[in-house]
């Protein structure tokens, strides 16, 4: 399979900190990027998207910064709360190719 | 709850057992996928189908997986004679058009399957 390089693997950060997870990817026929958040016991869920037309998305908290040439893409989770501890995976898709994900930070947002 | 729902979520099988896992995705969805979870491993494709179809089955083990998505009732992954190795959780997800498309996989809760 095509891989999506995540890291780092877990994260520990102070509550209204910065919270910051990279992704690299290979394939450049790749035009999808989602987050997707996981609390223990459930399934994913879409956290935030982009394409990479753009270089930077933001939903409230929530930032997508994305570098095309270098084929890197990363969360950056501004105010970070005990309520954002969860897993996160990036993942990318394109040209016929499933969905394929990273392998998964795992975020503890102490109080 | 018109979400993706998954049965069993938690399953035990003996070593040489079958299991079979069953999503039912959300209404409206004809696009469904499996993919396996282990610890500090992430989620790994399986299998792709739309009714009726495989469309993809590149993450698919050559032996003893199997995946339909039938014209009436859930998709079923099923695993034969499964071995310790095929402890996981089993994650299926479902959407409205092809993942490669900008939209939105929504995900199941998962079946824990636990071989003993």
């Amino acid at each position: 399979q095509q891989q999506v390089k995540q890291s780092p693997q877990s994260l520990i950060v102070q509550k209204g900190g910065i919270s910051i997870i990279n992704c690299a990817y290979e394939n450049t026929a790749f035009d999808y990027f989602p987050w997707y958040q996981q609390f223990p016991g459930k399934g994913p869920a879409l956290l935030i998207a982009i394409r990479p037309d753009v270089s930077e998305k933001k939903e409230g908290r929530f930032t997508i910064s994305f570098n095309k040439s270098a084929k890197q893409f990363s969360l950056h989770i501004m105010d970070s709360q005990p309520g954002d501890s969860a897993t996160y995976f990036c993942a990318a898709t394109g040209a016929g190719t499933a969905l394929i994900f990273g392998k998964g930070t795992t975020l503890s947002v102490s109080s | 709850n018109a979400g993706v729902m998954q049965n069993p979520r938690h399953l035990v099988r003996r070593r040489g057992q079958e299991a079979r896992l069953r999503c039912s995705p959300m209404k409206g969805h004809s696009h469904v996928y499996w993919y396996r979870q282990l610890p500090e491993e992430g989620l790994k494709f399986m299998v792709y189908l739309q009714k009726e179809n495989i469309i993809d089955e590149s993450g698919m083990p050559k032996e003893r997986f199997s995946a339909e998505f039938p014209k009436e009732g859930p998709s079923i992954l099923r695993i034969q004679q499964v071995v310790r190795g095929d402890s996981a959780a089993y994650f299926c997800a479902s959407s409205f058009g092809p993942s490669t498309s900008p939209g939105e996989l929504f995900f199941g809760e998962g079946s824990r399957l636990t071989v003993l």
